[in-house]
């Protein structure tokens, strides 16, 4: 599994973008890149992942550079029940393999 | 969007006792599910995977002896933390690896406080 590095802790005041960055630089050309977050004493919540192309859901959009090294995940119009732990994963996809945590972003939205 | 249940919530035991937690796919078949334990302020890590059928692959370090995995069908799979001690303290979350458009989904977690 490719090795994702994270700012530890970032914050954004409300109705604006967070945009938190993730670099993969190991990444190999079949592994996703998957955005969890965990608001906290609950269990971890998908929000998008993406191979190569940009992809934006209902909750957030995610950047990869062309060279997949890095993405960025955007919010954007953070509230305040966006405050979370934020987790990239590099990682295959498939039913029978299990996702490794890093230490993630805590991103903290300011009313 | 598939759901994972898990339950109880949270528990409070004493300690030499033994605690059962659920985890259960409420809309999907799992063949594959994964136990977590999360300690105050870090991050997840896997203790095992649990396969429907046949024996749970432990993580290096987790005592297999004591926590017992059992995933008798494709819904549910429960962990059982045997006499369990202060240490055992913990937030201890569960994933089911039927994936739904290649994303995996996790329960709610358990909060379990050992006295």
């Amino acid at each position: 599994d490719a090795k994702t590095t994270q700012p530890p802790s970032m914050d954004c005041a409300e109705g604006r973008a967070a945009n938190l960055p993730c670099n993969h630089s190991t990444i190999s050309g079949n592994e996703y890149v998957y955005w969890y977050r965990q608001i906290h004493s609950q269990g971890p919540q998908y929000i998008i992942h993406g191979l190569k192309n940009n992809e934006t859901n209902e909750m957030a959009s995610l950047i990869i550079t062309e060279d997949r090294k890095s993405s960025t995940l955007i919010l954007p119009h953070a509230t305040l029940r966006d405050t979370a732990v934020y987790y990239c994963i590099a990682d295959l996809s498939g039913s029978a393999r299990q996702l490794t945590f890093g230490s993630g972003t805590q991103l903290t939205v300011l009313p | 969007g598939a759901v994972v249940s898990q339950h109880p919530s949270w528990v409070i035991c004493k300690s030499g006792t033994s605690v059962k937690i659920e985890c259960r796919s409420l809309d999907f078949q799992a063949t594959t599910m994964f136990w977590y334990r999360q300690f105050p302020k870090q991050s997840l890590m896997l203790m095992a995977t649990s396969n429907e059928g046949s024996k749970a692959t432990y993580e290096q370090g987790v005592e297999k002896d004591k926590f017992l995995i059992n995933h008798a069908s494709l819904t549910l799979s429960t962990l059982t933390v045997t006499s369990a001690h202060p240490e055992d303290s913990s937030f201890y979350i569960c994933s089911a690896g039927a994936w739904e458009n290649e994303k995996l989904f996790f329960g709610s977690g358990t909060q379990l406080s050992v006295l």
